[in-house]
């Protein structure tokens, strides 16, 4: 089964950091570019971040740029997300997404999310 | 940076009925949209992508069609699984962009 699991989410205080990991599985992970979207509460999409399937390109949100940082690592089948210095408005549920398998493409498996919470 | 506007914001309509959202690009994205179904506590799930294509195992009842900065979402029978909030995004350039969402509630 093609499947995206999240973790690393939590209550953090403003200015702390947090690592989102996202386990890939049933699928040929090394070979597809992935995304982070994120979703306050009670709002709309916003994507976070794109990074190519051999970490060659990456791009941000200005929302997140300089602050959050996107990675991968193949051999493990992983996408990351590393957060500092965070902000109340960075509350949310944070989604792994993977792109279509040619160029940049919609996002066709999501995994069911991770909450982060910035508060003191 | 490309926004996107979805109108209406909020669609009563009733079983058997056909929908019809609107999305629009504030600078032609050609035709790199997708449209996605999301329902509360979920994630997202796309149904059309590149604009028009129809994603395996979405409905046929769901279509999509335009290009440039104009484009639309149709259902066209309204199920009662397809009430939710539909999102339309474009892949264009970067940063990739949401629109706002548009949800379908029961009359």
């Amino acid at each position: 089964e093609v499947q995206l699991v999240e973790s690393g989410g939590g209550l953090v205080q403003p200015g702390g950091t947090l690592r989102l990991s996202c386990a890939a599985s049933g699928f040929n992970f090394s070979t597809y570019n992935m995304n982070w979207v994120r979703q306050a509460p009670g709002k709309g999409l916003e994507w976070v971040s794109f990074i190519s399937f051999s970490s060659s390109s990456l791009y941000y949100a200005d929302s997140v740029k300089g602050r959050f940082t996107i990675s991968r690592d193949n051999a493990k089948n992983s996408l990351y997300l590393q957060m500092n210095s965070l902000r109340a408005e960075d509350t949310a549920v944070y989604y792994c997404a993977r792109g279509q398998p040619w160029g940049i493409g919609a996002f066709d498996i999501w995994g069911q999310g991770t909450m982060v919470t910035v508060s003191s | 940076d490309i926004q996107m506007t979805q109108s209406p914001s909020t669609l009563s309509a009733s079983v058997g009925d056909r929908v019809t959202i609107t999305c629009r690009a504030s600078q032609s994205i050609s035709g790199w949209l997708a449209w996605y179904q999301q329902k509360p506590g979920k994630p997202p799930k796309v149904l059309i992508y590149k604009a028009s294509n129809l994603e395996s195992g979405v409905p046929s009842r769901f279509s999509g069609s335009g290009s440039g900065t104009e484009f639309t979402l149709t259902i066209s029978s309204l199920q009662p699984d397809d009430f939710a909030t539909y999102y339309c995004q474009q892949y264009n350039s970067f940063p990739f962009t949401f629109g706002p969402g548009t949800k379908v509630d029961i009359k």
